[in-house]
């Protein structure tokens, strides 16, 4: 599977959008992006994933470039409960024993 | 929430000890995974299933064992346990068809 890159630690207003980023440059074409967040001490927790097209769901949308070599994660309205880590991570989707690995995630925290 | 549970939720176990941490799934899910998570490292995969006695390594997987040998269980062994393996353990499911992952509560193991 690709490796991903995200910055270390972000933050953001409350009520504000917050815009994490990804990068998973070496990505191939039958690899999906997915996040994934972890709020402190318990499971991460599925969000979203894509593979070309832009994606939306109630808690999040998800913008991938056109080359697939990055991704934004947007939280349109971000609030205290946002705070988390957020991982992004990149799957071969058919590979039937896949490692799902994680790196270290963004760290985001959303300020009052 | 998926049906995923560890057990125990907390351990405190003597260096030397042997220790087995249990993963159990009502999902009938094809895939299991156990990680570790340390500060400064995010979640690290230890070993992981893709079914029925069929295990892998992961990143960090000297020190541990693991088996399956029915689909809703992994196990999770610590033969000797050391120091530097207190840490949160998590567990995590996915299906055949890549569905998201889902996550246990964790278990909290101190080694003394």
């Amino acid at each position: 599977d690709a490796k991903t890159t995200q910055p270390t630690s972000m933050d953001c207003a409350e009520g504000r959008a917050a815009n994490l980023p990804c990068n998973h440059s070496t990505i191939s074409g039958n690899e999906y992006v997915y996040w994934y967040r972890q709020i402190h001490s318990q499971g991460p927790q599925y969000i979203i994933h894509g593979l070309k097209n832009n994606e939306t769901n109630e808690m999040a949308s998800l913008i991938i470039t056109e080359d697939r070599k990055s991704s934004t994660l947007i939280l349109p309205h971000a609030t205290l409960r946002d705070t988390a880590v957020y991982y992004c991570i990149v799957i071969n989707r058919g590979g039937a024993n896949s490692k799902l690995t994680f790196g270290k995630g963004i760290t985001l925290s959303v300020r009052p | 929430d998926a049906g995923i549970t560890q057990s125990p939720r907390h351990k405190v176990t003597e260096t030397g000890t042997p220790v087995t941490l249990r993963c159990h799934q009502t999902e009938n899910h094809r895939y299991m995974y156990w990680y570790r998570q340390d500060p400064g490292h995010g979640l690290r995969l230890i070993h992981y299933s893709y079914g029925v006695k069929d295990t892998d390594k992961g990143e960090v997987s000297d020190g541990y064992s693991v088996s399956r040998s029915k689909t809703e269980d992994f196990l999770l062994t610590l033969e000797s346990a050391t120091s530097s393996q207190t840490s949160v353990y998590f567990c995590a499911i996915r299906g055949q068809d890549y569905t998201e992952a889902f996550f246990g509560q964790g278990t909290r193991l101190t080694v003394v």
